[in-house]
């Protein structure tokens, strides 16, 4: 069974850090593709970032570009995300999904059960 | 930067056809995944590459993608399909969502 489970979230000022990270099980880790997915509170989704299975491709998106970076471990089964520079808009339930493979798109085929982030002054 | 549009709500009866709809320019070039998110829960794929199905998505669940419009079709619509539903694509290196669709099934 394919778990993944984000950790790492929590109340941070504005203008900190934060790292979260997501415990992969269940599937071969090393061999998929990774994204982060975030929801602000009573929001729609928000894709984040992607990261290739071997870290060879990575993508964010506009509003997080320069601040956050995704990263990966394939010997601990483990994705992060390192978040700099917070700020108010950075609210939200961080998810990280499995990507499917499909090229030239991505495919979250499972998701994590988030991790929430709260950046307050 | 690529924008995809849903109603924010669709209403239907229990036993009838829902159909959600996400608009986007020539959307139909690209492939469009479909995700079901009920009230406090994490999301869930029901549509993928367009049309597939993933294991465990009843049959009641289909989908299109032709011209700007990619539509979810739900027939036989059940109680337990009350949820958000959001549309999303890729497009030039990003993912993009639409803004997602509250379905009720009254």
């Amino acid at each position: 069974e394919v778990q993944l489970a984000e950790s790492g979230g929590g109340l941070v000022q504005r203008g900190g850090s934060l790292r979260l990270s997501c415990a992969a099980n269940g599937f071969t880790f090393k061999t998929y593709g990774m994204n982060w997915v975030r929801q602000a509170p009573g929001k729609g989704l928000e894709w984040v970032s992607y990261i290739s299975s071997s870290s060879g491709t990575i993508y964010y998106a506009d509003s997080v570009k320069g601040r956050f970076t995704v990263s990966r471990d394939n010997a601990r089964n483990s994705l992060f995300l390192q978040m700099n520079s917070l700020r108010d808009e950075d609210t939200a339930v961080y998810y990280c999904t499995r990507d499917l493979g499909i090229a030239a798109t991505i495919t979250c085929d499972y998701w994590g059960q988030g991790t929430l982030v709260t950046v307050s002054s | 930067s690529y924008e995809l549009s849903q109603p924010p709500s669709v209403s239907v009866s229990p036993g009838q056809t829902a159909s959600i709809t996400c608009s986007g320019d020539k959307l139909g070039d690209k492939y469009a995944c479909w995700y079901q998110q009920k009230s406090g829960q994490s999301p869930m794929m029901v549509i993928y590459q367009n049309t597939k199905r993933p294991s465990g998505i009843p049959e009641r669940f289909s989908g299109s993608n032709s011209g700007n419009t990619a539509t979810l079709t739900i027939s036989g619509t059940q109680s337990v399909d009350e949820a958000d539903y959001y549309c999303q694509a890729w497009d030039s290196n990003t993912g993009v969502f639409g803004g997602g669709t509250k379905l009720t099934v009254l």
